[in-house]
């Protein structure tokens, strides 16, 4: 079965460039999180949507930052204009209906903002 | 609020060693509980889980026991092995799907 994806795996983009990061949960599964991953505050919930609706935005940094959740396979979350301190790994994860909280992580994208 | 102290690392052991990673947390109720690990270059996975007081999670050698006095869910493995060199995080959920983390222990297993 195939896990959760991620893409791009890596990118490199430069100070005030838009970002848009993508991710295809495992199909069937009803909750999307958003995480970022830095070495200073470790991982942190940025947003989360249950059947393709935002349920809780409140970790997104700031409006720099939006997500959308079009339809059941599919996110983004999108950095506009971007910022080095927004270099992180930003990991996707998804839980199946009645999954007892087991979140299925996607492999990441590690983003640099020079 | 709700939150999760675990031991700070990094934690470096010789094989076989004995390891203990100390979680305790502070939330209202009496959550589930988890452990996951994240591989280098990979998110994270579920390595075990417990969803009542008493309750032991096991798996792959390492165990937990959700202790509700202490509010503490200690990882521990008898004898490790240069596999298991991975971050460690504690967690439990907070409610509507959603997890609180600890901020993860880095281990890394010396052959």
């Amino acid at each position: 079965d195939a896990g959760v994806i991620q893409s791009p795996r890596h990118e490199v983009t430069e100070m005030g460039q838009e970002v848009t990061l993508r991710c295809k949960p495992i199909s069937g599964h009803d909750y999307l999180f958003w995480y970022r991953q830095t070495m200073m505050r470790g991982l942190e919930l940025l947003i989360y949507f249950n059947n393709n609706v935002p349920i809780d935005d409140s970790g997104m940094p700031e409006d720099r930052f939006s997500a959308k959740m079009p339809n059941a396979s599919f996110s983004t979350l999108k950095i506009q204009p971007s910022e080095p301190r927004d270099s992180a790994v930003y990991f996707c994860a998804s839980i199946p209906p009645g999954g007892a909280n087991e979140q299925f992580f996607g492999p990441g994208t590690r983003l640099t903002v020079l | 609020g709700d939150s999760v102290t675990q031991m700070e690392g990094p934690v470096t052991l010789s094989e076989e060693a004995f390891l203990t990673i100390n979680c305790t947390y502070t939330a209202t109720g009496y959550p589930s509980l988890f452990w996951y690990v994240q591989y280098p270059g990979e998110g994270l996975q579920l390595l075990l889980k417990a969803t009542k007081a008493d309750d032991k999670g096991s798996n792959k050698g390492f165990e937990a026991t959700y202790r509700k006095e202490t509010t503490s869910f200690h990882l521990e493995k008898g004898s490790v092995q240069v596999s298991d060199s991975a971050v460690y995080f504690c967690g439990f959920e907070g409610g509507s799907e959603k997890l609180v983390f600890g901020k993860g222990t880095k281990l890394t297993v010396n052959p």
